[in-house]
């Protein structure tokens, strides 16, 4: 596609219950990231795929965060047992190859009540 | 980990005004990005410089790597450049697996008034 997608752009969930995001990166792109983006902030980095390698995963902030990502296409960010510290902008972002320069989608806003 | 800081936190400016704003990080960096977060949330890329001097329109950036800085020019401003503005590192450090993710510094939030 034109560039990256994100879907849903909104998400309101209650507190407990699991959400899955999605992310369709940039055609041909083999890195893909998620990054999550606090009210005010700037963006903290939670996990990084890159073709076929083991992903990064070391900017996960709890086990109840995962990510999986189809050989180089679509990736999906599940947030399980919801809590309202999750409350944030989910964006995702690919890149050719690993730091090269990354395009943002327009993000999921994750609001837990 | 590489820490990013920007400044100034805010500024306001009239229309027409120039501006610069600052990026200064503390390890070597194999990639910075600028980039413009509208007040919709959309990130836009402005430049991906690592080093040296890019221009865009009324936009130009400099980064000195061997002095770990990098400047964002803004001239003739106008009001749609109202927004946050973030610069983003990776550091050439990081190694493994870590190769490629942005840190990003907490960002300057321009307001142009007309």
């Amino acid at each position: 596609g034109a560039g990256v997608s994100q879907s849903p752009s909104n998400k309101v969930t209650e507190k407990g219950k699991d959400v899955e995001l999605r992310c369709d990166p940039i055609s041909g792109h083999t890195a893909l990231y998620w990054y999550r983006q606090r009210l005010g902030q700037g963006l903290e980095f939670l996990i990084y795929f890159q073709g076929n390698s083991a992903p990064d995963k070391s900017g996960l902030p709890s086990d109840r965060f995962s990510a999986e990502r189809t050989g180089e296409s679509v990736s999906t960010l599940t947030i399980q047992r919801t809590q309202q510290e999750d409350s944030a902008v989910y964006l995702c972002a690919s890149s050719f190859r690993g730091n090269y320069e990354q395009y943002f989608g327009p993000g999921t806003r994750l609001t837990v009540t | 980990g590489i820490q990013v800081e920007q400044s100034p936190p805010d500024l306001i400016l009239q229309e027409g005004a120039n501006s610069t704003l600052r990026c200064n990080f503390s390890d070597s960096v194999n990639n910075l990005q600028w980039f413009h977060q509208n007040p919709w949330g959309q990130l836009i890329n402005l430049f991906y410089i690592p080093s040296g001097t890019k221009q865009n329109g009324r936009l130009s950036a400099t980064t000195v790597a061997t002095e770990r800085y990098s400047l964002l020019y803004i001239s003739s401003s106008q009001t749609t450049d109202s927004g946050v503005y973030f610069c983003a590192v990776n550091s050439e450090n990081a190694g493994g697996t870590s190769y490629g993710k942005l840190t990003f510094g907490q960002g300057t939030i321009l307001t142009v008034h007309p």
